[in-house]
């Protein structure tokens, strides 16, 4: 099945550690996103990238990172200076088409709790 | 910074009534919208979108509208039932920048 897949699904980390979040997607888009939900509100952008090699930040990058080395794979690294990472992530992506934008599909997200 | 945003947090609507639900956005130049519905847990999943150069659009019980002089947005829901209790997100995007803003969410609570 074609689709965007997160992992794990729920994961516990201590306080200054790093922690990578994994997301691959087997649907051949060339843009992928990471966003970050906490409770009762929206979804704010954290990097993207369009294309293989290069991303961008997004509107909270601090304190996190990401790689883009192949076109399927986008993982972030929640890191030790992140202040408040406990939250729900979520990741992305679309088709980088000629038309401009399209939707973006959505992985089921990965719950990370701080402990 | 500009934003888009939902005008309710929160909405209860009667089984087999029609559901509205707004966002209003400040963006003039954002060109494209779309709405998603997240169900608990989960990851948000697309319902329909609309580009600036269009009004309205039909989907399967779902209609958008734009209303670009008062950069207003709406998803009107026909005939709801318990599966479409959510949070219902819009955003928006502009141009060639890919990356899409989020509102805060309305959610839609539905009474038997």
């Amino acid at each position: 099945d074609g689709g965007i897949t997160q992992s794990p699904k729920y994961l516990f980390r201590k306080e200054g550690q790093n922690v990578t979040l994994s997301c691959e997607q087997n649907l051949n888009h060339d843009a992928m996103y990471w966003y970050r939900q906490d409770p009762g509100q929206g979804l704010r952008l954290i990097y993207y990238s369009q294309i293989v090699n290069d991303f961008q930040k997004g509107d909270i990058a601090e304190g996190y990172s990401v790689s883009r080395e192949k076109k399927e794979s986008f993982p972030l690294t929640v890191t030790s200076a992140q202040k408040n990472p406990t939250a729900f992530y979520l990741c992305a992506s679309s088709i980088n088409g000629v038309v401009g934008h399209t939707e973006a599909f959505f992985g089921q997200g990965t719950r990370l709790t701080v402990v | 910074g500009e934003s888009v945003g939902l005008h309710l947090p929160t909405l209860s609507v009667q089984e087999g009534d029609n559901s509205i639900i707004n966002c209003a956005y400040s963006n003039s130049a954002s060109d494209y919208f779309i709405w998603y519905k997240q169900e608990s847990g989960k990851g948000p999943q697309f319902i329909i979108d609309i580009r600036s150069n269009m009004d309205k659009r039909q989907g399967q019980r779902v209609t958008v509208l734009l209303n670009k002089t008062v950069k207003h947005l709406s998803l009107q829901i026909a005939a709801t039932q318990p599966g479409d209790s959510a949070v219902y997100f819009c955003a928006e995007g502009e141009g060639d920048d890919y990356k899409l803003s989020f509102g805060a969410g309305t959610t839609v609570t539905v009474r038997a």
